[in-house]
């Protein structure tokens, strides 16, 4: 298994440009989420989704957009892309466990991304 | 709200030293714990959890126990290497959909 794979690795935008990270996870699994990580803040949740068709806004949701038409791809979609959101991207994916938890989340390796 | 604070780091200790890393938390219902690794220019691992009171998780030397009464869940290891060298996170998860809550991240520096 390849686990949860991330691309593009770096990218540098322009303000105003548009452009879509890709998660994919070979697991099955049925969460998958977004996080942004900022020096000093921790990981922060942009947007989550529990299954196929199903999304949901996280802690920070304003300028990004997501979907899920399958179980194995969850990209995340920035677009007009600003200074602020500027930061290291990471995909989760985890397996539900019983009807009130989730397993342990699995990381991608992350994008790096600079807004210029 | 759900929430994690850790220590402020950044920790800087030598080879062999006892290590501690404060975690409480705030949370409504009944939260799994983890404590998460990042090391350089990666993403984060799962270094050890505990998914209900008194649940003691360890790995690769680390441990930490999930005290309900003190809401904390502290890392410790009893002898450091330069290996160890990371980024470590404190994080919960209390309900099924609602992904990980993270402290700030305490930065760990092993000396030789």
């Amino acid at each position: 298994n390849a686990g949860v794979t991330q691309t593009p690795k770096f990218q540098v935008l322009k303000t105003g440009q548009s452009m879509t990270l890709q998660c994919a996870q070979d697991m099955n699994h049925e969460y998958m989420s977004w996080y942004r990580q900022d020096p000093g803040m921790g990981l922060r949740l942009i947007h989550y989704s529990v299954g196929a068709g199903i999304t949901d806004q996280g802690e920070v949701p304003n300028g990004y957009n997501v979907s899920r038409s399958t179980t194995e791809d969850f990209p995340l979609r920035l677009l007009s892309a600003a200074p602020s959101q500027t930061s290291v991207y990471f995909c989760a994916s985890s397996q539900r466990r019983g009807l009130r938890r989730t397993d342990t989340q699995y990381f991608g390796p992350g994008t790096r991304l600079t807004v210029l | 709200g759900n929430s994690v604070t850790q220590m402020e780091g950044p920790v800087t200790l030598s080879e062999e030293a006892f290590l501690t890393i404060n975690c409480t938390y705030t949370a409504t219902g009944y939260p799994s714990l983890f404590w998460y690794v990042q090391y350089p220019g990666e993403g984060l691992q799962l270094l050890l959890k505990a998914t209900k009171a008194d649940d003691k998780g360890s790995n690769k030397g680390f441990e930490a126990t999930y005290r309900k009464e003190t809401t904390s869940f502290h890392l410790e290891k009893g002898s450091v290497q330069v290996s160890d060298s990371a980024v470590y996170f404190c994080a919960l998860s209390v309900s099924i959909g609602y992904a990980l809550n993270f402290g700030k991240g305490t930065s760990l520096l092993v000396t030789p």
